[in-house]
């Protein structure tokens, strides 16, 4: 299985603060990465896919880049609703893996 | 707008199986490919398979082949997930989620249930 490794696990910050989160994989998985979402006791959001593309209703404030083996996900100016988890998903291959995780608390 | 809706927690014996269900509500369910997704207390999200919208083709990974079954019951616009041979380490919310692609195989999950908590224990 390819593994996706997401950094830092946690990451403290403040209202609009520009934040970045990174995530790797363990081979070239090109652009099929997804991003989402996950606040406390609440079901995964979908953000992002095809390492850059937003979901409709996403807000522009979030942005993806990368390809090959290295990701990002940046919020160019983090908003009370954006203190959550963010999991990255490889769909390179036909078994799917996550990140571990990135929580981004307040500062 | 499509609705996911899983069934309730569950208490399981270790060595037992689980069966938990998802009904999608608001539109044309049999369009729909799913997977399923579960996540243990503290841990990363863990695919599970899927299951395709029209002649039930699925995938499941290694680590859960012969163990979990999905099917679905179209005219009950329902897909159901089986695990057997629980263990405490399949202590986890179990998430239904549809596939982006809607028919097939995108591998990627843009609409999710709310999670139904399994737990095993003696």
């Amino acid at each position: 299985d390819i593994q996706m490794t997401q950094s830092p696990s946690t990451l403290s910050a403040s209202v609009g603060d520009r934040v970045t989160i990174t995530c790797r994989a363990s081979q070239s998985i090109s652009t099929w990465l997804a991003w989402y979402q996950q606040k406390p006791g609440k079901a995964p959001k979908f953000l992002i896919y095809k390492a850059s593309n937003l979901d409709s209703g996403v807000p522009s404030r979030f942005s993806g880049s990368g390809s090959g083996t290295e990701f990002t996900l940046t919020i160019s100016s983090l908003q009370p609703d954006d203190f959550a988890t963010y999991y990255c998903q490889q769909y390179n291959s036909y078994s799917l893996t996550f990140g571990g995780g990135t929580k981004v608390e307040i500062k | 707008q499509v609705q996911l809706v899983q069934s309730g927690a569950e208490a399981k014996k270790p060595g037992a199986s689980v069966k938990v269900s998802c009904k999608a509500s608001g539109d044309t369910f049999s369009n729909y490919a799913m997977h399923w997704v579960r996540q243990a207390p503290g841990q990363r999200l863990e695919w599970m398979g899927w299951i395709n919208a029209d002649n039930d083709n699925t995938k499941y990974p290694q680590k859960f082949q012969g163990r979990v079954t999905i099917t679905r019951d179209t005219s009950a616009s329902t897909v159901y997930m089986e695990l057997s041979g629980l263990r405490s380490e399949d202590t986890a919310v179990y998430y239904c989620a549809t596939d982006s692609s809607g028919y097939y195989w995108s591998g990627f999950f843009d609409l999710w249930g709310r999670g139904t908590l399994v737990s095993v224990s003696s």
